[in-house]
C-alpha cells in the first residue's frame, strides 16, 4: 500500500506550457508539504497546507499554484514552464504541522522543460 | 536564518570501514532534527527524529546523535546496501512543519 504516492513520475514538456502534478496521500495526515530538489539534491519546501488551509508560501514564482481539494490531496500546477523549472518535485505529509511531526515522502516527480 | 550544512559532500568507504556524517545546523528554536536516507530515483526515507541535545537513536547499523550544534550520523561496519545519500533537515520555531534540508552526504560503499 503506497502511503504517498504522485502522479506522473516522470513529465517532459516544452517552455511554455502549463502541467499539474498531483500527490495523494492514505496516512490519515492533516498537513500536506511540496519540495523541489534541484540537480544538486537540495530540497526546498515550496508550500504547505494543514487542513486545506495554505501555511506555507515560501519565494516561489506566482506559476506555481498549489490547490488542495481535501485532506488526502494536494496538487501542484505550473503556468508558463520554463527551463529553470526543471527539478524533481517531492510531496509529503505528516500528522500535522506541530513539533517534530515526521514528514513522509512521496517518490517524486521528474520535470523536465525543453 | 536557519541553516543546515552537512559534511563531507561525498563518503567512499570499505565495507566494514565504519564512519560519521556530520549535521551542524543553526536554528531559532529546535523542534525537532531529522534524518532521511534517500535512494537514486526515490524519495527520502525517514530514519530518525531527534529532539534536545544528549538524545540518541538507533537502528541496525545507524546510530544518530545530537547536540546544541550538530548531529552525527554512525554508520557501523557498514554494508554496500547503505550506500545511499543521507539527508540531515531541522524544524525550527512556529506551527507550520517546515524543514530546511542540508545537501547531503552521499555515502558509498565498496564490497
Amino acid at each position: 500500500d503506497t502511503a504517498v504516492s504522485q502522479t506522473p513520475k516522470y513529465l517532459v514538456t516544452q517552455m511554455g506550457n502549463d502541467k499539474s502534478i498531483k500527490c495523494e496521500q492514505n496516512l490519515g495526515h492533516d498537513t500536506m508539504y511540496w519540495y523541489k530538489q534541484d540537480s544538486k539534491k537540495f530540497l526546498k519546501i515550496m508550500f504547505s497546507y494543514n487542513n486545506k488551509e495554505l501555511i506555507i508560501n515560501e519565494t516561489v514564482p506566482n506559476r506555481f499554484s498549489p490547490k488542495s481539494p481535501d485532506k488526502a490531496h494536494l496538487n501542484l500546477h505550473i503556468n508558463s514552464l520554463e527551463l529553470g523549472d526543471s527539478a524533481v518535485y517531492f510531496c509529503a505529509s505528516s500528522q500535522g504541522p506541530k513539533r517534530g511531526e515526521t514528514q513522509y515522502f512521496g517518490p517524486g516527480t521528474r520535470l523536465l522543460v525543453l | 536564518e536557519d541553516q543546515v550544512t552537512q559534511s563531507p559532500e561525498a563518503l567512499r568507504l570499505q565495507e566494514g570501514e565504519s564512519s560519521s556524517l556530520n549535521c551542524s545546523y543553526t536554528v531559532s528554536g529546535l523542534r525537532g532534527l531529522f534524518w532521511y536516507r534517500q535512494d537514486p530515483g526515490k524519495g527520502p526515507e525517514f530514519l530518525f527524529t531527534l529532539y534536545s541535545a544528549g538524545e540518541e537513536k538507533e537502528k541496525e547499523r545507524l546510530k544518530a546523535t545530537l547536540t546544541k550544534k550538530e548531529s552525527f550520523l554512525h554508520i557501523t561496519a557498514p554494508k554496500p546496501e547503505d550506500s545511499a545519500t543521507y539527508l540531515c533537515a531541522v524544524q525550527g520555531s512556529g506551527n507550520t512543519g517546515k524543514l530546511i534540508f542540508g545537501q547531503g552526504t552521499t555515502l558509498q560503499v565498496k564490497p
